[in-house]
């Protein structure tokens, strides 16, 4: 079945510093991912939907300049966290949709990002 | 605007008991509707979905039921085990290629 890697797993990194998290479609192509924001015993919030070949688009209330989103080809999509603080932490999780499954979405296993 | 509205919020049931997750949604462009389970520091797992054409779907011990003139379905977990102990979330979305919208969330506890 589709299979969307995501990576790295954990992440602790200094306030003020960036953190790069990759979503990978393994066996197949996404030309749509998205992207999530879990905190802790809350539901999986939409960021942002990223689309192979353009600009991403972001939900209302997220700072697409804070949460750099590039999708550059059919199988990678990546969500840069800019100049993170304290408030990033965070469960990140990417999804993509498998259309030679129909209505398929897979999702990635998540990033647990701490921000110190 | 909460789109997909989910209850109970927290559930505990014996073993072998069946616990019933509701959700109700509003915008009748959905078409798609996928029940998730999620373990602690994991990503969510689809354990199974139906569209609007039919009432009724079972996959193995879980069976969604769903109304469509009422905007309901539900998620029915026949036979709980302790191992089903997890976070289940409703979701929805259209034809159109939109993310899926997800529930609040219902944490299930099946105690042995």
């Amino acid at each position: 079945g589709a299979v969307v890697s995501q990576h790295p797993s954990r992440v602790i990194c200094k306030s003020g510093t960036s953190v790069k998290i990759e979503c990978r479609s393994l066996d197949f192509q996404a030309t749509t991912m998205f992207w999530y924001r879990q905190f802790p015993k809350q539901s999986l919030m939409l960021m942002a939907t990223s689309n192979e070949g353009s600009k991403a688009t972001y939900e209302q209330g997220v700072e697409k300049d804070k949460f750099l989103i590039n999708h550059a080809s059919l199988t990678l999509s990546t969500l840069t966290v800019t100049s993170a603080h304290p408030e990033d932490s965070s469960f990140y999780i990417c999804s993509a949709r498998d259309w030679g499954t129909g209505y398929g979405y897979t999702f990635g296993s998540g990033t647990r990002l701490t921000v110190v | 605007q909460q789109q997909v509205k989910q209850s109970p919020q927290s559930l505990i049931v014996q073993k072998g008991g069946i616990p019933i997750i509701n959700c109700a949604y509003e915008n009748t462009a959905f078409d798609y509707f996928p029940w998730y389970q999620q373990f602690p520091g994991k990503g969510p797992a689809l354990l199974i979905a139906i569209r609007p054409d039919v009432s009724e779907k079972k996959e193995g011990r879980f069976t969604i039921s769903f109304n469509k003139s009422a905007k309901q379905f539900s998620l029915h977990i026949m036979d709980s085990q302790p191992g089903d102990s997890a976070t289940y979330f409703c979701a929805a979305s259209s034809q159109a290629g939109t993310a899926l919208i997800f529930g609040k969330g219902t944490t299930l506890s099946v105690s042995s």
